[in-house]
């Protein structure tokens, strides 16, 4: 099966610019999860869908950032406008279960903010 | 608050020289301790799921153990394709879907 796609890899933007990443889960998982490493801290929670509701966002670090889930499918992560905090490596995840089997990870979008 | 905390931060192994990672955690109503692999450039791949004190899964010469505190990852005569980054990442019974994660063990193993 295919596995976690994301785009784009590697994405360098201005401050105060916009930008769109993009993920394509397994087929058939409903459960879709973001996380975020920063350089130099451990992978962190941003938020969880079933489908195409929001299960968690609390890891969101703020309104900034917007995610949606067009009918439980690929999944956006817009920044708007990007800080240079928010630079870092964004991965999704996909999973058909919570908790089940671990999650498959995308290879990852790697931000930088200048 | 909750924490999970690798050691070492980086281990040098010579090829076939057997070692342990540790993965310790604080975390209420675990649900599930994950072990992942990362290399360069990817994502986590998925290694282990323990959901209880006792288990133990093996893989190659991977084998993970958990006990009420802590989890630990062996690796038996390592190769340098066992070079990467490990991850270890727990699951809350009462945040289910979240996984926390610690920093992880950069593994070199040198021929």
């Amino acid at each position: 099966e295919a596995g976690v796609t994301q785009f784009p890899s590697h994405s360098v933007i201005e401050k105060g610019q916009t930008v769109t990443l993009r993920c394509d889960p397994i087929s058939g998982h409903d459960n879709l999860y973001w996380y975020r490493r920063v350089m130099g801290k451990e992978i962190k929670f941003l938020l969880h869908f079933v489908k195409e509701s929001k299960q968690d966002e609390s890891g969101m670090p703020n309104n900034r950032f917007l995610a949606e889930r067009t009918g439980g499918t690929y999944s956006t992560l817009k920044v708007q406008p990007a800080e240079l905090e928010d630079s870092g490596v964004y991965f999704c995840a996909s999973s058909h279960e919570v908790a089940a089997y671990g999650y498959t990870f995308g290879s990852g979008t790697r931000l930088t903010v200048v | 608050e909750d924490q999970v905390t690798q050691s070492p931060e980086a281990l040098r192994l010579q090829e076939g020289e057997s070692s342990s990672l540790n993965c310790s955690y604080t975390v209420s109503g675990l649900r599930g301790l994950f072990w992942y692999r990362q290399d360069p450039g990817k994502g986590p791949e998925f290694l282990f799921t323990l959901y209880s004190a006792g288990e133990e899964k093996e893989k190659e010469r991977l084998k993970a153990t958990l006990t009420k505190k802590e989890s630990f990852l062996h690796i038996t005569a390592p190769k340098p394709e066992d070079s990467a980054t490990y991850l270890c990442a727990v699951l809350r019974g009462s945040t289910l879907g979240r996984l926390y994660f610690g920093r992880g063990t950069q593994l070199t193993v040198w021929p």
